[in-house]
């Protein structure tokens, strides 16, 4: 059972434009982390947030935790070619849990 | 520091034969992880090991086997490959509140 569905599967937009990433769950979250992954790589981290409501910001990055800590999402301002890759969200229902991941949305950005 | 690093990068095996495959991490790290990564599946856990000297499996562990050997290395052993098993797999370690974690470059798996 897939307990972290990340919407949508494949985004492929022009440089410049806006997008929104979305990651729920039926279940609730102690926190919940997003990574961003290049092809050939690893995972890496991005952000970890802790609180519902919570809104943290990474440059043109802004990621916000849901008020009852079920879902989060992920917004790219003014999206760049740099910011292709793989996104994946991961929660823990504890702090000393194993994380959870998400299926992951793969985002292409155009010059 | 480099982190966490994987050996191979890249290995083909053919049905039945055996490998293990190595991890290291030099940021002092409790807890290690390794995942596979298969196509629309995100990343699954194999096995993981909370400190030295323990190990446990996660959601996907049959037909593999591993071992902490000291605080710095984990390793995963195929004993004997299924074509099911190619995949990409990623070890990860982790030491912060959150558990969050650090990843390796991956090692991809072919099994003919």
């Amino acid at each position: 059972t897939q307990l972290l569905e990340q919407s949508p599967q494949f985004l492929s937009i022009q440089e410049g434009e806006n997008l929104t990433v979305y990651c729920n769950s039926s279940s609730v979250f102690s926190s919940l982390q997003w990574y961003r992954q290049e092809p050939g790589e690893g995972p890496v981290l991005l952000v970890t947030v802790v609180t519902g409501g919570e809104v943290k910001k990474l440059k043109r990055l802004t990621f916000q935790f849901g008020d009852a800590r079920k879902d989060s999402s992920l917004h790219i301002t003014a999206a760049q070619p740099g910011d292709t890759g793989l996104y994946l969200c991961a929660g823990a229902r504890t702090n000393t849990d194993k994380l959870i991941f998400g299926t992951g949305t793969r985002l292409q950005v155009f010059p | 520091n480099a982190g966490v690093t994987q050996t191979p990068k890249f290995q083909v095996l053919k049905t039945g034969q055996s490998m293990t495959l190595q991890c290291a991490q030099d940021m002092n790290h409790n807890s290690m992880y390794w995942y596979r990564q298969d196509p629309g599946m995100g990343l699954r856990l194999i096995y993981y090991s909370a400190s030295e000297g323990t190990t446990d499996k996660g959601e996907v562990p049959n037909g593999y086997n591993v071992s902490r050997l000291n605080k710095r290395e984990f390793s995963l052993r195929l004993e004997s490959a299924a074509p099911s098993q190619t995949s990409v797999y990623f070890c990860a370690s982790s030491g912060t509140s959150y558990n969050e974690q650090f990843f390796g470059p991956g090692t991809r798996l072919t099994v003919l």
